[in-house]
């Protein structure tokens, strides 16, 4: 298997409930993104992992917690979510950070997980 | 404040017909902008990446433009298909501290019909 997975690929969950999302990335990359993309809005980047290590934190609600086991695995673990978290959830991975003087530090997408919360 | 606007939201053309997408952005200090194609229930993928000194880059159909005096930049489909369907993402990235922060517009959402 090639590129970014992530499962479940569609999730329906109470407002009450504990899920996670799982991503993995098969191409050897450092970095890892959660984004979050709702219907016409632009992308939100959540949360971003270089070399297992958290570096930005985007002013996320507690309900959602991410975790990096390694450079290949990304969760974001979801407890106690509201109806507004509904989205697609996308996990991205590239082969670094962007720095300067490597601005074509390309990120390559998951399907993403789409999430319902009732 | 940094925004990536694009326009318009939507567009439906004709199969075989040609098209241009518009993104205006008011990002600094600029890096590079880059260009995605989002099919329904899947995630972009790069079409483009142009950095300032570049003022245009072609993908196959795909032709993207970039002028950085007026912070503006086009996306030319030509002889669209009908997998050219999709929502079209633009997407700036600045230099932020060590993560290279992606600014993302809204997209627009391409419909070609037969």
């Amino acid at each position: 298997e090639t590129g970014v997975t992530q499962t479940p690929r569609h999730l329906v969950m109470g407002m009450t409930n504990k899920k996670s999302l799982k991503c993995e990335q098969h191409l050897g990359h450092n970095a890892m993104y959660w984004y979050k993309q709702s219907a016409k809005k632009p992308l939100e980047l959540m949360f971003v992992y270089s070399l297992e290590e958290r570096v930005e934190n985007n002013s996320v609600p507690s309900r959602f917690s991410p975790e990096c086991p390694n450079s290949s695995h990304l969760f974001l673990h979801l407890h106690t979510l509201q109806p507004e978290d509904s989205a697609l959830y996308l996990c991205a991975s590239s082969q670094d950070l962007s720095v300067e003087g490597a601005p074509y530090n390309e990120q390559f997408f998951g399907p993403g997980t789409r999430l319902t919360v009732l | 404040k940094n925004q990536v606007e694009q326009s318009p939201q939507s567009l439906i053309i004709l199969e075989g017909k040609n098209c241009t997408l518009q993104c205006n952005y008011t990002v600094s200090p600029f890096s590079n902008l880059r260009w995605y194609k989002q099919d329904t229930g899947r995630g972009p993928v790069s079409l483009t990446i142009m950095t300032f000194s570049e003022n245009t880059k072609s993908n196959g159909r795909y032709t993207a433009t970039l002028d950085a005096d007026t912070k503006q930049s086009s996306l030319h489909i030509t002889a669209s298909q009908l997998s050219d369907s999709a929502s079209y993402i633009c997407v700036v990235s600045l230099h932020s501290g060590n993560t290279g922060k992606l600014i993302f517009g809204q997209g627009t959402t391409l419909q070609v019909k037969p």
